[in-house]
Formats: C-alpha cells, sequence, structure tokens
C-alpha cells in the first residue's frame, strides 16, 4: 500500500517563475492539505483540497493556488516565486471526516528559489 | 502570533536519559495535540497524540503529559536511544479543522551513545 508519494523531490527554481507540485494521496483518501515548511521552523498550512475545492485555506497570499483531480491527486502552485518561498513543501492526505489522528505525510518537495 | 509555542529548540542527552519537550498553546478552542517526529528528508509521522479529556497517554516508550488549566503539554521519551534522534513538532488543531494542524518550531533532539 503506496502511501503519500510527492513529486519531484527537489526542485530549483528562479526568483519570478512559476512552479508546480504534485501529491497522490494515501490509496483511500480523498483529501489533501498541503504545507510550507521553511527551514528550521515547523510546517505551516498552506490550504486543503476535497471535492476538488478548496476547503481550507491558511495565511498565504493568492499566489499560491492549487488543483485536485477526481482521482483525488493533488498539485500546488506557485506564481512569482521569491526567495522566501525556498521551502519544503510536504502534502498531507486523509479520508473526510476522520480525526487527524488519520492524517499522513508525504516526504515533500525541497524547492529553492534562487 | 504564534499559537503554539515549543521548547526548547534544540537538546541532547546521553542514551538511556529522558529528554522533555513542552509546548504551550493559546486557543482554548483546540482539541487535539499530536506529537510528530521528522528525520532528515522525510515527512512528519505521528508519534502519539492526546485529547484534552485526559491528562497523561503512554505509547510504548513516549508519554504525552497535558494540563488543561496551564494550556501546556509535554513529551517524554523514556529510555532514550540513538535512533530517537530527530526533530520533533508538537501541534493543536481543534474539531473540525480536519488536516488543519499548528504546529510549533520544533526540537531537535540528539541522543548520544
Amino acid at each position: 500500500d503506496a502511501g503519500v508519494t510527492q513529486s519531484p523531490t527537489h526542485l530549483i527554481k528562479t526568483r519570478g517563475q512559476q512552479v508546480t507540485l504534485r501529491c497522490s494521496p494515501k490509496s483511500g483518501h480523498d483529501t489533501v492539505s498541503w504545507y510550507q515548511q521553511a527551514l528550521g521552523q515547523g510546517p505551516q498550512f498552506i490550504f486543503q483540497y476535497y471535492e476538488e475545492e478548496e476547503r481550507q485555506r491558511g495565511n498565504f497570499p493568492d499566489r499560491f493556488s492549487g488543483h485536485q483531480f477526481p482521482n483525488y491527486s493533488s498539485e500546488l502552485n506557485v506564481n512569482a516565486l521569491l526567495l522566501g518561498d525556498s521551502a519544503l513543501y510536504l502534502c498531507a492526505s486523509s479520508l473526510a471526516g476522520q480525526s487527524n489522528e488519520k492524517l499522513f505525510f508525504g516526504s515533500g518537495t525541497q524547492l529553492s528559489v534562487l | 502570533q504564534q499559537q503554539v509555542k515549543q521548547s526548547p529548540q534544540s537538546l541532547i542527552v546521553q542514551k538511556g536519559g529522558i529528554p522533555i519537550i513542552n509546548c504551550a498553546y493559546e486557543n482554548t478552542a483546540f482539541d487535539y495535540f499530536p506529537w510528530y517526529q521528522q528525520f532528515p528528508g522525510k515527512g512528519p509521522a505521528l508519534l502519539i497524540a492526546i485529547r484534552p479529556d485526559v491528562s497523561e497517554k503512554k505509547e510504548g516508550r513516549f508519554t504525552i503529559s497535558f494540563n488543561k488549566s496551564a494550556k501546556q503539554f509535554s513529551l517524554h521519551i523514556m529510555d532514550s536511544q540513538p535512533g530517537d534522534s530527530a526533530t520533533y513538532f508538537c501541534a493543536a488543531s481543534r474539531d473540525g479543522s480536519q488536516g488543519n494542524l499548528i504546529f510549533g518550531k520544533g526540537t531537535k533532539l540528539s541522543v548520544k551513545p
């Protein structure tokens, strides 16, 4: 049973560019949450997708957007990259209605903005 | 405004020691308090979690102590091993916020052999 898978594992972009990160949830899960983890910090909630719609959003600008596909996989898009967007981006999946004890994280995508 | 404050930032103990990591929260609506363990290059993995209706929970060598009136909770690792060396995060969430956890800044634990 595959867990949460994310791609790519590492990515280098230039300031001002756009980036797309991908996440496949754990088998049987239908809800995807995205987090940003800056170096030396705890993960920060970006947003959550369920039924192909954004359901919750943290304190992140509109440059951060997402999408969920009918197979429950998800994308995180970041436009007009800033140096401060350099971070580990984590995807977490769950099944709607279950407690956060059933939340599983992927290994993340390490984004470096130069 | 940091809703979950974690200390210490780093911790070094000898094998067999009992590291203690502390967290304090502000939002009284929080009702779920997990601890996550993260190794380099990996995502956080749930270690143990507690809800406010109990004051202590043990799972193997890991214990959470919870003080609702003080709005504090802590993680104790009994008989720590070098393999426990990792970064530990406390977090909190409220009912209805599935998938939306508020994390502390983390504690880097090193267990010396």
